[in-house]
């Protein structure tokens, strides 16, 4: 099955702790972005890999750090946790030369 | 500044009218308008896309309308269906693609 898989679906931490989000992508494609989208569905670009290079990155706290060990692979981390990163993130991906970008099922944090 | 914006920010109509949702652009330099659309509990999907060499695109029930004098555009949904129940967003981007704006999306609901 091609697609973007996103693991886990949903994380429930304590402030301050530490987590890891995974996303990989089977669509051979070389560009892959996170998102945050807030309850009020507001969709916030965070980051964007291409290749393995950061070629976008957006103002978001320093606690937030992208890990690509290859193409198809974009994980995402963040150190202490506070209230206000709970929220879905997206993994998204996308082909060079096409315009399309597909998301994958995204991963719902909630921050206690 | 939200460099692209929708209205409205949500949207009522009955099963068969035309649901028309606006989206207007701050940047000239923008080449590319895609609209996802995002089902509740599922991810945003690209449904339709347009760029400024044309001034409509129509695919079905959905066409866009672009007007790049005014920097607007509007999706025009007939015959709508409460299948179309969903959250359109409405972006932009310029050059590669490598980072769409996205506005804050219009909430759509067809009532049976």
């Amino acid at each position: 099955e091609t697609a973007v898989f996103q693991t886990p679906n949903y994380h429930v931490t304590q402030v301050g702790n530490e987590v890891s989000f995974n996303c990989k992508q089977t669509l051979g494609h070389d560009t892959m972005y996170w998102y945050k989208q807030d309850s009020k569905k507001l969709l916030k670009i965070m980051f964007s890999y291409n290749n393995k290079q950061l070629i976008v990155n957006e103002t978001v706290p320093r606690r937030f750090s992208p890990q690509s060990s290859d193409k198809a692979h974009l994980n995402l981390r963040i150190k202490s946790v506070e209230p206000e990163d709970s929220a879905v993130y997206l993994c998204a991906s996308r082909l060079g030369n096409q315009d399309t970008q597909y998301f994958g099922p995204g991963t719902r944090l909630l921050v206690l | 500044q939200q460099q692209v914006r929708q209205s409205p920010q949500s949207l009522t109509v009955w099963e068969g009218e035309t649901a028309i949702l606006n989206c207007s652009y701050e940047d000239s330099t923008f080449d590319y308008f895609p609209w996802y659309w995002q089902f509740p509990r599922e991810s945003p999907a690209l449904l339709i896309a347009i760029r400024p060499v044309s001034n409509k695109k129509e695919d079905g029930r959905f066409t866009i309308f672009f007007n790049k004098r005014e920097k607007k555009l509007s999706l025009h949904i007939t015959d709508s269906q409460p299948g179309d129940s969903a959250t359109y967003f409405c972006a932009a981007s310029v050059g590669d693609n490598s980072k769409l704006i996205w506005g804050l999306g219009t909430s759509l609901v067809v009532n049976p």
